[in-house]
């Protein structure tokens, strides 16, 4: 059965540094992972998605990199900023013929002005 | 506006009350889902969906029924609700390698 943590699962930090966060996965048999970002009360956002076969992907201030056979994907958040405070959600899809998406606990991230 | 579209987005239920939670996609995409998140939790998948007639079990399936009449709908039903089934809800859809499209959820409450 496929698990993910998330580490940590708060996080805060004065506005303007870089940050990482953190997603491991028990099964290596993944297609691909795919960071998400949820604002109170609301629904998931799509940041990245990264197939198996990638080893990151970048958009704007955000990069996910993944280590498949170490079960292993950061986010990397440069320069951050207030608006970017959110729960930040990893999940993986499973392996051909599993189309499940499992997801992490989430990293409740808080970027003081 | 193309998406995933659940309704309602709040509902209160008393305890053995039984409801539908409807979902909608307009992308003619193949697979949905159900999932449901609970405070402070990831979200854990109910049933979902490979194509109109076929549905399958996830991880918490106990206490909900789904169906998939159609590609466009998929929704979740909850029969003798109970306290444990108060959580948000949400629906979601993807089409092959792409990213997954998520809606806007439904929060419920079982008092």
């Amino acid at each position: 059965k496929q698990e993910v943590t998330q580490i940590p699962a708060a996080l805060s930090v004065p506005e303007g540094e870089n940050l990482v966060l953190n997603c491991s996965f028990t099964d290596s048999a993944i297609y691909n992972l795919q960071w998400f970002r949820q604002d109170p009360g609301k629904g998931l956002t799509s940041l990245l998605l990264i197939q198996s076969s990638q080893r990151e992907q970048t958009s704007g201030r955000l990069n996910a990199s993944l280590d498949k056979s170490s079960g292993r994907s950061t986010l990397y958040i440069a320069a951050s900023q207030p608006g970017d405070s959110a729960t930040y959600l990893c999940a993986v899809r499973g392996g051909f013929g599993n189309e499940k998406l499992t997801f992490g606990t989430g990293t409740r991230l808080t970027i003081i002005p | 506006n193309a998406g995933v579209t659940q309704t309602p987005k709040f509902r209160i239920l008393k305890i053995g009350q039984s409801m539908t939670l409807q979902c909608t996609q307009d992308m003619n995409h193949n697979y949905m889902y159900w999932y449901r998140q609970d405070p402070g939790m990831g979200l854990k998948l109910i049933y979902y969906s490979v194509g109109a007639g076929i549905t399958d079990k996830g991880e918490v399936p106990n206490g909900y029924n789904v169906s998939r009449s159609t590609t466009e709908d998929f929704p979740l039903r909850l029969e003798l609700a109970a306290p444990s089934q108060t959580s948000v809800y949400f629906c979601a859809s993807l089409a092959g390698p792409t990213s997954y499209t998520f809606g806007s959820g439904t929060r419920l409450t079982v008092v």
